[in-house]
């Protein structure tokens, strides 16, 4: 499967505790994104990265998460001190590289559901 | 801020209907993504379109990008109950999507 892949699929945490994602994006994609999706709402983007490069984070990104992808091509989402809140599908996407790629279709993973209780 | 908002935001019809949904924006964007996304599940793309007044038919899908670039619908033909999903539209600018609400749509047999 060359597709987006993403590790856990599913998180139970106690609140305090500090979690980690990973997501490895498809191969030849040098962008990788990370969004989090509630209950009936649609994707929120949180961050991207173009290779190792974190080029922007959203203001959703608070300083508890920190988002990684030192070698440029898995990526780590860490969320520190976790919140109730925080319960939320975690999505990963990718894109593949060029100053047109493909106007922005970028491919999802399966995601990370987490539960803080 | 750019936003999306997708009609309606519920939508239950019986097997065999033809349904259309709806993702309208408040700006132009460079080009609309339409995903349809399963429970607990990643969004998968469906189609991308980009030029105003652009058509595209997949299968029983017909996807349809407004004149002025800001709105689009998805129309479904003869719906089977494998179509039921979230349908989420989703706008591409600076190589970041925003995403609406989503339709969800459940097709009863």
């Amino acid at each position: 499967d060359t597709g987006v892949s993403q590790d856990p699929r599913h998180k139970i945490t106690k609140r305090g505790q500090n979690v980690t994602f990973r997501c490895d994006p498809i191969s030849e994609h040098n962008r990788l994104y990370w969004y989090r999706q509630t209950l009936g709402q649609g994707p929120e983007f949180l961050t991207y990265f173009q290779n190792e490069a974190q080029l922007e984070k959203s203001r959703l990104l608070s300083d508890r998460f920190s988002a990684e992808r030192p070698k440029g091509s898995f990526s780590t989402l860490e969320i520190q001190r976790t919140e109730q809140g925080d319960s939320a599908m975690y999505l990963c996407a990718s894109l593949s590289p060029g100053p047109l790629p493909l106007y922005n279709e970028q491919f999802f993973g399966p995601g990370t559901r987490l539960t803080v209780l | 801020t750019q936003l999306l908002k997708q009609s309606p935001q519920f939508l239950s019809i019986q097997e065999g209907e033809n349904l259309t949904v709806y993702c309208n924006s408040s700006s132009v964007f460079s080009s609309l993504q339409w995903y349809r996304q399963e429970p607990g599940e990643g969004p998968v793309l469906l189609v991308t379109v980009v030029t105003g007044g652009e058509v595209k038919k997949l299968k029983r899908l017909t996807f349809q990008f407004g004149d002025a670039r800001k709105d689009s619908s998805l129309h479904i033909t003869a719906a089977q109950t494998g179509d039921t999903g979230l349908y989420l539209c989703a706008g591409g600018s600076n190589y970041k999507l925003t995403f609406g609400k989503g339709t969800l749509l459940t097709v009863n047999p």
